[in-house]
């Protein structure tokens, strides 16, 4: 298993700043996961973080919004840059051993842009 | 290719009376299923999870899931609906081969005093 803790816990933003998320895990994985949750639905996977590597973004996504460092094996943020209101979601960081094991985790970032 | 379809996006029932959550998958290959919870303003926890053992999978508060190869199905039931079970359930797919997940769209089930 893995314990995540991911901060802040929420934030309301004005438009047209950024905001940085950070995640933490409490041992070393290969991969970590960022989602998005808009409001009501449900979860869409934004980019996978490899330590030593760019990420990797999913269609829709870019590196210029949605930026992504992962310097160690336990740690990873993701910054949402030049912020609108259509980016008022949770923001969810996650990390699982794929094979088909199961996915761990944090209490997520509740984003409010106004 | 892989997909999940929950077949109902909200679920009403009375407290008390069972619970059943629709969930359809397809994959080209022997799949991994998970049903997730997500309560209000709270993060994801683990239901329970399907890896190729028990086709009856038991999983906390009471939740339990069958794997129907045959129907493609991985339904989530529990006998007896509590106040608290009133949350988001997520049905998942995974690949064996990656690190894929596929999300299903999520089911609100509600529960009547």
């Amino acid at each position: 298993s893995a314990v995540i803790s991911q901060k802040p816990s929420r934030d309301i933003c004005q438009r047209g700043t950024s905001l940085t998320i950070q995640c933490q895990v409490d041992s070393q994985v290969t991969m970590m996961f960022w989602y998005r949750q808009q409001p009501g639905q449900s979860l869409t996977l934004i980019a996978t973080a490899n330590q030593g590597s760019e990420a990797t973004y999913e269609s829709g996504f870019v590196i210029d919004k949605f930026p992504i460092s992962r310097p160690n094996l336990t740690f990873s943020t993701l910054t949402v840059s030049n912020m609108s209101p259509e980016d008022s979601s949770i923001y969810l960081c996650s990390v699982h051993g794929g094979g088909g094991t199961e996915a761990f985790f944090g209490q997520g970032t509740r984003l409010t842009v106004v | 290719a892989q997909s999940v379809t929950q077949l109902d996006s909200h679920v009403s029932v009375s407290e008390g009376t069972p619970v059943l959550l629709r969930c359809n998958y397809s994959s080209s290959y022997s799949p991994s299923l998970f049903w997730y919870v997500q309560h209000p303003n709270k993060g994801l926890q683990l239901l329970l999870k399907y890896t190729s053992a028990a086709t009856l999978v038991k999983g906390i508060n009471g939740f339990e899931a069958e794997f129907k190869k045959s129907e493609t199905s991985f339904h989530l039931t529990k006998p007896s609906a509590h106040m608290s079970d009133a949350a988001e359930y997520f049905c998942v797919v995974s690949a064996r081969s990656n690190y894929q997940l596929i999300w299903g769209a999520g089911t609100k089930l509600i529960i009547k005093p």
